[in-house]
């Protein structure tokens, strides 16, 4: 078992860069969710999808956020173009309906530093 | 809109157990009580969920008192892989598959 992968597990880039985060789920599993972590806000919802579909993007900052799930095996957050202000680290998760959706299965986390 | 209420910290001895707090007094009647802990630079974890009657797992106790305002966390032997922060959600179960709201949680530090 696997668990939720998430690569890179480390990113540095400079301001203005475009940023690509990349979530494979746990097989079977058809929900899948971006989280945001920073010392100021803490653990903050950006989107989730259910069966691919993007459910609810309301916790998305703004238009520079964008995240796509093209199949039930892989999604990506994208930031264009990225600001310091980003910096954090950002986990993904999934879940399914075989035990009521009760419990997320959260990734190791993309640690993301905009110079 | 916070809708859970945790002390920021808490300490306790290695071997003993852990109890954690959580006020939940706007609880609805569908909502249930979630646990989750996160570990320094690991993601979080799910611990254990209740509605109304006490559960245990192989990870803690949750004791949820009758008018459900409030609940309690318990690891029953607290050992140094303990410490973290946990965090009391509350949500609807299930919740149609919906996201988590996290609180600032209790960071709690197990002394050896």
């Amino acid at each position: 078992d696997a668990g939720v992968i998430q690569s890179p597990r480390h990113e540095v880039t400079e301001m203005g860069q475009e940023v690509t985060l990349r979530c494979k789920p746990i097989s079977g599993h058809n929900s899948l969710f971006w989280y945001r972590q920073t010392m100021m806000r803490g653990l903050e919802l950006l989107i989730y999808f259910n069966n691919n579909v993007p459910i609810d993007d309301s916790g998305m900052p703004e238009d520079r956020f964008s995240a796509k799930m093209p199949n039930a095996s892989f999604s990506t957050l994208k930031i264009q173009p990225s600001e310091p202000r980003d910096s954090a680290v950002y986990f993904c998760a999934s879940s399914f309906p075989g035990l009521g959706y009760n419990e997320q299965f959260f990734g190791p986390g993309t640690r993301l530093t905009v110079l | 809109d916070a809708k859970t209420t945790q002390p920021p910290s808490m300490d306790c001895a290695e071997g003993r157990a852990a109890n954690l707090p959580c006020n939940h007094s706007t609880i609805s009647g569908n909502e249930y009580v979630y646990w989750y802990r996160q570990i320094h630079s690991q993601g979080p974890q799910y611990i254990i969920h209740g509605l109304k009657n006490n559960e245990t797992n192989e990870m803690a106790s949750l004791i949820i008192t009758e008018d459900r305002k409030s609940s309690t966390l318990i690891l029953p032997h607290a050992t140094l892989r303990d410490t973290a922060v946990y965090y009391c959600i509350v949500r609807v179960r299930g919740g149609g598959a919906d996201g988590l709201t996290f609180g600032k949680g209790t960071h709690l530090i197990i002394q050896p």
